[in-house]
């Protein structure tokens, strides 16, 4: 079982609608997650952070954690065509170590 | 631009060659991570340094890969004997003191071995 999971999409939406990303980690000490956003060549770019549960709003984007269910989600209003991307959930696991584990990422695509 | 940079963007090479990546890091933040990203994949954790020391290796991290940080600013991963399976995205990141130890990446280096 991977460790941090992410449905690889493609997500199609289309421009002007909400995008609703999810993930699911396996370590229930998690305590920091990370949501990046990594377009075609490039590297991943960070979008937001969120410890504790509930709602976490920045702009266009809303992270929301429920630690209990082990669920991170991101959530994008007013999705445009410059959203197409790949979203990674990022989770920092409960095991001493400070790297982070990624999941495989999720492809939105965005349509005009 | 995160303010991390990473030299050379790209580095075609042939199988059996040693070659070295450089990072250079936001200029206050004191730990230093690289990780490799191959296509369709997230990227997985190679190895870490807190300034000079490096406190994690992934074993993912074989006998011809070695990192260095020598006085806690710049670091270098060396692959020795390069294999084709080494092809992928070598990216550096960096993170502040402090519990949150948000890590903000560079560029990459892509890496080809042919």
């Amino acid at each position: 079982q991977k460790e941090v999971e992410q449905n690889s999409g493609p997500l199609s939406v289309p421009e002007g609608a909400i995008a609703s990303l999810n993930c699911t980690y396996s370590d229930r000490g998690s305590q920091s997650f990370f949501w990046y956003r990594q377009y075609s060549g490039k590297s991943p770019e960070l979008i937001m952070f969120i410890y504790s549960n509930g709602d976490k709003e920045d702009g266009r984007f809303t992270a929301q954690l429920n630690k209990a269910s082990q669920y991170v989600s991101l959530l994008i209003r007013d999705s445009q065509p410059s959203d197409s991307a790949t979203y990674l959930c990022a989770v920092d696991m409960d095991t001493g170590r400070r790297a982070l584990t990624f999941g495989s990422g999720t492809r939105l695509q965005v349509q005009p | 631009d995160t303010g991390v940079s990473q030299d050379p963007r790209h580095k075609i090479t042939k199988r059996g060659q040693n070659v070295t990546f450089r990072c250079d890091p936001i200029s206050e933040h004191n730990r230093l991570y690289w990780y490799r990203q191959t296509l369709g994949q997230g990227p997985e954790f190679l190895t870490y340094f807190q300034n000079e020391a490096q406190l994690e290796k992934s074993r993912l991290l074989s006998d011809r890969f070695s990192a260095e940080r020598p006085k806690g600013s710049f670091s270098t991963l060396e692959i020795q004997r390069t294999e084709q399976g080494d092809s992928a995205m070598y990216l550096c990141a960096t993170s502040g003191v402090g519990s949150t130890d948000t890590q903000y990446f560079g560029p990459g280096t892509r890496l080809t071995v042919l």
